[in-house]
């Protein structure tokens, strides 16, 4: 069936840092690559997507990469600031299913 | 009030228990969805609706019933649930859901179940 898998699982950087996660995929159909931030007992919201015609998409600090060939997308977060804290997951598939989550730490 | 909303945010049940989630998008989408968040686990994509018409059930238990009266309302009626079954059940909505084409989804704040 569909997978999706993140890695990694934990990640602490330095206020100031850049962070990356990556994300690997099983559907090769997928068109959709959405990333979500949730921060501690709040809701997941829309960070950052790409659709599979765009190899890359920027907003300000954050970036999104995407290469269909090797079924993998990254999550890049620049000069990461301590609201950056939060748990990351990336998702995608027919069933948009999600990935596992990773908890970024950025320490001031 | 605006955006995705759900009652109520935290419930206690015992297993032999009836209740009900309640979903509300104000934002005239077309698509709502039902996830399941435990501790340490992904988002479990449970139901989606599209034009309140049921597209997806990932082989999720029947004692967890979804219904969807209209395009702003979604229910998920549960029944002889199990201590496992405790997690954060969140609904989400999306302007369309077309054939795998999926948009940004917009969550409610979940629900916290517990069950004793």
């Amino acid at each position: 069936g569909e997978n999706v898998e993140q890695h990694p699982s934990t990640l602490s950087v330095q206020e100031g840092d850049s962070a990356v996660i990556k994300c690997t995929y099983s559907d090769s159909a997928s068109n959709y690559f959405p990333w979500y931030k949730q921060e501690l007992g709040k809701r997941p919201q829309l960070i950052i997507d790409i659709r599979s015609n765009v190899g890359e998409k920027k907003d300000q600090r954050i970036a999104v990469t995407l290469n269909k060939t090797a079924k993998h997308f990254s999550l890049h977060i620049t000069e990461t600031q301590p609201e950056d804290s939060a748990v990351y997951f990336c998702a995608t598939g027919g069933k948009l299913i999600f990935g596992q989550g990773t908890e970024l730490s950025v320490k001031p | 009030e605006t955006g995705v909303t759900q009652t109520p945010r935290h419930l206690v049940m015992g297993m032999t228990n009836k209740k009900s989630l309640k979903c509300e998008q104000h934002l005239g989408h077309n698509a709502m969805y039902w996830y399941k968040q435990s501790a340490k686990k992904p988002l479990e994509l449970m139901f989606v609706y599209s034009l309140e018409e049921r597209v997806e059930n990932n082989s999720v238990p029947s004692r967890f019933s979804p219904e969807c009266p209209n395009s702003s309302h979604l229910f998920l009626h549960l029944h002889t649930l199990q201590p496992e079954d405790s997690a954060l059940y969140l609904c989400a909505s999306s302007p369309f859901l077309e054939q795998d084409l999926h948009y940004e989804q917009y969550f409610g704040p979940g629900t916290r179940l517990t069950v004793t």
